[in-house]
This record gives C-alpha cells, sequence and structure tokens, in this order.
C-alpha cells in the first residue's frame, strides 16, 4: 500500500532563517504531488504541484520554493521566513491517471510558526 | 477561472439528526468530486467521492449526490455523532488537465451537540 510521510511534525523559526520541509511517498512511482498551506480555520492554498523530476509549477507568486529531486521526493523551502508563512503545511500526493480525476492523499502536516 | 462554492460555512445538529453540505461548481468538465474530512489539527482524510457518470454513491451512513447538469453536489450525513464533529472539504477535479489538481472548496466546519 501507498504511504505518504512529512517532516517535522512542528517547526518553530525566527523570520528571516531558511526552511525546508520534505515530504516523501512510498509504495507506487510518477505520483503527482502537491504542497498545500492551510491558515487557522481557514481553506486549501495550493502552493505548488509536480507531474514529474524537476518538473515544478507554482500557483501563486510568494517567498517560497518547491523542488522534486526523486520520483517520490517533494521538498519546499526558503531562504528567508517571513511572518506571513506560519501555517499548516500539507504534502499530498494522488495517482497519474492521465485526464481522469484522482483522490489526492495527505500527509500529517507540518504546523509552521514563525516568531 | 474554476471555482467552488460551498455552504453552509458552519453548521450545528443535535446527535441523531441529518446534516447537508451543498457544493457548487463552475467546470462542466469536471469527473471526479472527493469530500474530505479534516478533525482539529489533522490532515484531511478522504471520505468519500463520486465520478460524473454517477448521481449517486451511499457508504454506511454518508453519501454522496451528483446533480451534473446544475453542477452540483451534496454530502448527506444521517443519524450524526459526536465524533462527526470536524471540518468538511469537497473539491472538484481541474479539466482539462493531467495534473491531478483539485479545487477545494472552503469548507463547513459541524458541530454535533451530544
Amino acid at each position: 500500500s501507498q504511504t505518504i510521510h512529512q517532516w517535522p511534525a512542528t517547526l518553530v523559526q525566527p523570520v528571516g532563517s531558511p526552511l525546508s520541509l520534505e515530504c516523501t511517498v512510498e509504495g507506487t512511482s510518477n505520483p503527482n504531488l502537491y504542497w498545500y498551506r492551510q491558515a487557522a480555520g481557514r481553506g486549501l492554498q495550493l502552493l505548488f504541484y509536480s507531474v514529474g523530476i524537476g518538473q515544478i509549477s507554482s500557483e501563486v507568486p510568494q517567498n517560497l520554493s518547491a523542488s522534486r529531486p526523486q520520483d517520490r521526493q517533494f521538498i519546499l523551502s526558503s531562504k528567508k521566513l517571513l511572518l506571513s508563512d506560519s501555517g499548516f503545511y500539507l504534502c499530498a500526493w494522488s495517482p497519474d491517471r492521465g485526464r481522469v480525476g484522482q483522490p489526492q492523499h495527505f500527509g500529517d502536516g507540518t504546523r509552521l510558526s514563525i516568531l | 477561472g474554476e471555482n467552488v462554492e460551498q455552504h453552509p460555512s458552519t453548521l450545528s445538529v443535535q446527535e441523531g439528526d441529518s446534516a447537508v453540505i451543498k457544493c457548487t461548481y463552475s467546470d462542466s468538465a469536471s469527473n471526479y468530486f472527493p469530500w474530505y474530512k479534516q478533525e482539529l489539527g489533522k490532515r484531511p482524510q478522504l471520505i468519500i467521492d463520486i465520478r460524473s457518470n454517477v448521481g449517486e454513491k451511499k457508504d454506511q451512513r454518508i453519501a454522496v449526490t451528483l446533480n451534473k447538469t446544475a453542477k452540483h453536489f451534496s454530502l448527506h450525513i444521517t443519524e450524526t455523532q459526536p465524533e462527526d464533529s470536524a471540518v468538511y472539504f469537497c473539491a472538484a477535479s481541474i479539466l482539462p488537465s493531467n495534473t491531478g489538481k483539485l479545487i477545494f472548496g472552503q469548507g463547513t466546519t459541524l458541530q454535533v451537540k451530544p
């Protein structure tokens, strides 16, 4: 069966510090991968998605970047964190089935607090 | 652009009553509609989904209905229990696309009072 791992679970960082969140998927190949951010009490905002190694699409302009160095690894980064980067970050994957819609499966999330 | 409207934003019911959450989507090409449940501080979890070639799907106390003509789909929870309290998100697939992207509604906070 497929599993998704996301770490760390919680992170407290000072303003201006760098960030690296990692997500890995097991039990599948060539998944579609996604990074979402969720502000407290709010909905899911899609930040980045990837359909393959090295292929990253950004949904909103921001202080963050993403990379996919391996098929089942997705990394969210920042060079200098802002207070507005605080939130609950969720990684998700879905199987690649072309144009047939598929469920997305979420990791446990990283709660990021910027001080 | 594509959009999913979800109503109501909050819903409070008595234990044992039914709860209905409704969503409207804009992209007539959407062919897949999942529902997620998110408990406080946890990840969203898929609870039920429906494809555009089906009008209704049921799984124990939860059911989803789809009206493609009106571009509406709804989640029905019967015999609600306190553990049903959570935020519920509807979503619709974005097509034409091979990215697997979903567009999510803004969520409904369901409170089931014992």
